[in-house]
């Protein structure tokens, strides 16, 4: 089992929201770990969105608007990137990453499709 | 706003050794406040991180690439480097160069390294 598992793809219309997770393998508490979420367009790098531990503990990537949230599902043992107000450049892929035993694990990233 | 930028050859033969050159400007590799980072990414296997060295010159690899992989600092103050060694088909990635601060502040370009003979 992966020790983040996103979904493949998403899709949502203009002007929605869309709720991305990032779900941590059992026996891994999301509770304790900082989510990282990375944008990456066709071409480019990733690029840094925000780092999400609790409403007290997150930061937002320098020029990152603020319709772009974390959150957490304590229940479901995930993390949440929240897109509010959905434009077209915002169809990207989306990666959350962890630090976990002092290594970097990345999800495998989703595809959001804005139509 | 520290920027980073990969070098090297596109093509390695299986068995050999891949080796790649981060030249960083803006700031030093001797500076206290980045870790320097390798990280690749596959059509099939997304993004996986490769290692970090830090302006000391400790490193931390990932345990998968089982020894394969050493990242050192370059001669000059601005250069870090990655060696990957024993290549096959399976490390044929984009590899990026990436400043840690908190997170990971500067990405390169990549730079697409194909194992073929």
């Amino acid at each position: 089992q992966a020790v983040l598992t996103q979904p493949s793809s998403l899709s949502a219309s203009p002007g929605a929201s869309a709720s991305l997770t990032c779900t941590l393998r059992s026996g891994i508490d999301v509770g304790t770990h900082k989510i990282y979420w990375y944008q990456q367009r066709p071409g480019s790098p990733p690029h840094f969105l925000l780092r999400y531990k609790s409403d007290s503990d997150d930061l937002r990537g320098s020029g990152v608007p603020s319709r772009f949230s974390g959150s957490k599902d304590a229940s479901a043992n995930a993390g949440i990137l929240i897109i509010s107000g959905l434009q077209s450049e915002d169809e990207a892929d989306y990666y959350c990453m962890i630090w976990h035993s002092n290594t970097v694990i990345f999800g495998g990233g989703t595809k959001l499709t804005v139509l | 706003q520290v920027q980073v930028q990969e070098s090297g050859p596109g093509l390695v033969k299986p068995s050999k050794t891949l080796s790649l050159t981060c030249t960083v400007s803006g700031a030093s590799v001797s500076s206290p406040y980045y870790y320097w980072n390798w990280i690749r990414q596959t059509p099939g296997k997304g993004l996986e991180w490769i290692g970090y060295i830090s302006y000391t010159g400790n490193t931390n690899y990932n345990a998968s690439l089982k020894g394969r992989v050493t990242i050192s600092l370059g001669t000059s103050r601005d250069q870090l480097s990655l060696s990957l060694t024993s290549v096959t088909a399976a490390d044929t990635a984009v590899y990026y160069c990436a400043a840690y601060n908190d997170f990971f502040a500067s990405w390169g370009q990549g730079r697409l390294v194909t194992v073929s003979s």
